[in-house]
This record gives structure tokens, C-alpha cells and sequence, in this order.
């Protein structure tokens, strides 16, 4: 996807370790999120970001933490990896200032698929 | 806790059919609706956005919304296999946030 990467593509952890995945962006948006997605669940907000250092919880963010220390990189990292946090994981940005419309809507990165034994 | 519903289908039609798919949404204040389509194994990209009541039209895509019954669908025209995708509605609520709130999708299978 054109703007934001996301790496790993693929990673296997073990219970108890932290995990961290990173979200890359030359798109200079000023809002960055990290979204979960689980069959049966669809997408889910985990955390996001509406500039550097300012970030705010969402609806899943238990176990989960993020930094975001300068604009184009926002960090997600797992604690302590459980089974529960296996999941395919979504970077996206946004930036309403960018687009003037009220309409605007996000861009996904790749995705990481996550796995954890 | 606001909530996005989609039919769950999955949603089966043949190929030049009109396909529907329809999202209710629990917010009244919701500003602005999305709809994406994710092939499998991708990440979503965004087809639609609508923000007043009322249909609009982007090639073979239509969204219609419809405010006062929290009501937004999207409908296919001339549907190909290459359609053929989950869809997701997602909505912006009020408040200033900028977080969409995402319904779980609906699967569509265009045949040929």
C-alpha cells in the first residue's frame, strides 16, 4: 500500500515475550491507528494516535501499549504475548486537514499477521 | 457503545445481478459513512464515502443513506466475479473523533 508499511508481515512469538510491530508512513498524516481483526469480531480498535506523543485508547487496548515519537512511525507493542493476541494486525492513517472534506477515510497498511503458541 | 451492523450473509449472487448489501448504524449523531471491500487475505481499501441523506454514484456503485432510519446500503450494479469480496460499513460518529467504528463485514460471491 502506497504511504504506510507495516512490518513484520509474518511473525510467530511464544506466550510471555513482547512483541512489538511497527507502522511506517511518508504520507506526513497526522492521525495513525492500530486496529485488530478476528473472524466474527470484524475490525477493532486497539489504539490511535492524533500527533506525536499523543495517543488514546480504544476499545481493545488491554495488553497492548503504543508510542508514537515522531510523525511517519507508530509502535505497537504486546507486553506479554498471549494466545488471545493472535490476530492479523492493520495500521491505518488519516489526516482530515489533508483531504477538506468531511468525507475522508483511512488507509490501510499491508497488515501483520500475528501468531502466537 | 456504538455498534455497526451489517447482514451477516455471506451474500450469493450471479454475475450482471444488482447486489445489496445493507448497515444500520446505533449513533444519531453519525457524521460520515464508509464503505470498504477487502479481498481475502488483504488489507481493506475504501470504496464509498457518503455524507448527506440520499444516493450517490461512482460507477457501478451506489451508496444510499438514509439519516433518519440510521440506515446506510451499498449496491453493485452489473456484478462481476471480481467483485467479489467482504464488504465492511464504517462510520464516523460525532463528537470530533475521528474514529471509525467498523461493522463485521459481509461476504459477497459473484458467480459466474
Amino acid at each position: 500500500d502506497a504511504g504506510i508499511t507495516q512490518s513484520p508481515r509474518h511473525k510467530v512469538t511464544e506466550t510471555g515475550t513482547p512483541v512489538t510491530l511497527r507502522c511506517h508512513q511518508t504520507e506526513n498524516h497526522r492521525y495513525m491507528y492500530w486496529y485488530r481483526q478476528d473472524p466474527g469480531h470484524g475490525l477493532r480498535l486497539i489504539h490511535y494516535s492524533y500527533g506525536v506523543k499523543d495517543t488514546d485508547k480504544g476499545e481493545v487496548s488491554d495488553g497492548y501499549s503504543v508510542s508514537r515519537s515522531k510523525t511517519e512511525d507508530f509502535l505497537l507493542t504486546l507486553e506479554s504475548a498471549t494466545s488471545s493476541q493472535t490476530s492479523v494486525y492493520f495500521c491505518a492513517i488519516s489526516d482530515p486537514f489533508e483531504t477538506g472534506l468531511e468525507g475522508y477515510g483511512y488507509t490501510f497498511g499491508s497488515g501483520t499477521r500475528l501468531t502466537v503458541v | 457503545q456504538k455498534e455497526v451492523e451489517q447482514n451477516s450473509g455471506p451474500l450469493s449472487v450471479p454475475e450482471g445481478a444488482i447486489a445489496s448489501l445493507n448497515c444500520t448504524y446505533s449513533d444519531r449523531g453519525s457524521q460520515s459513512f464508509f464503505w470498504y471491500r477487502q479481498y481475502s487475505g488483504k488489507s481493506p481499501e475504501l470504496i464509498m464515502f457518503i455524507y448527506s441523506n440520499g444516493d450517490k454514484e461512482d460507477g457501478r456503485f451506489t451508496a444510499q443513506l438514509n439519516k433518519a432510519s440510521q440506515y446506510v446500503s451499498l449496491l453493485i450494479r452489473d456484478s462481476q466475479p471480481s467483485d467479489s469480496a467482504t464488504y465492511l460499513c464504517a462510520v464516523k460518529t460525532q463528537g470530533g473523533s475521528e474514529k471509525l467504528v467498523f461493522g463485521k463485514g459481509t461476504k459477497l460471491t459473484v458467480n459466474p
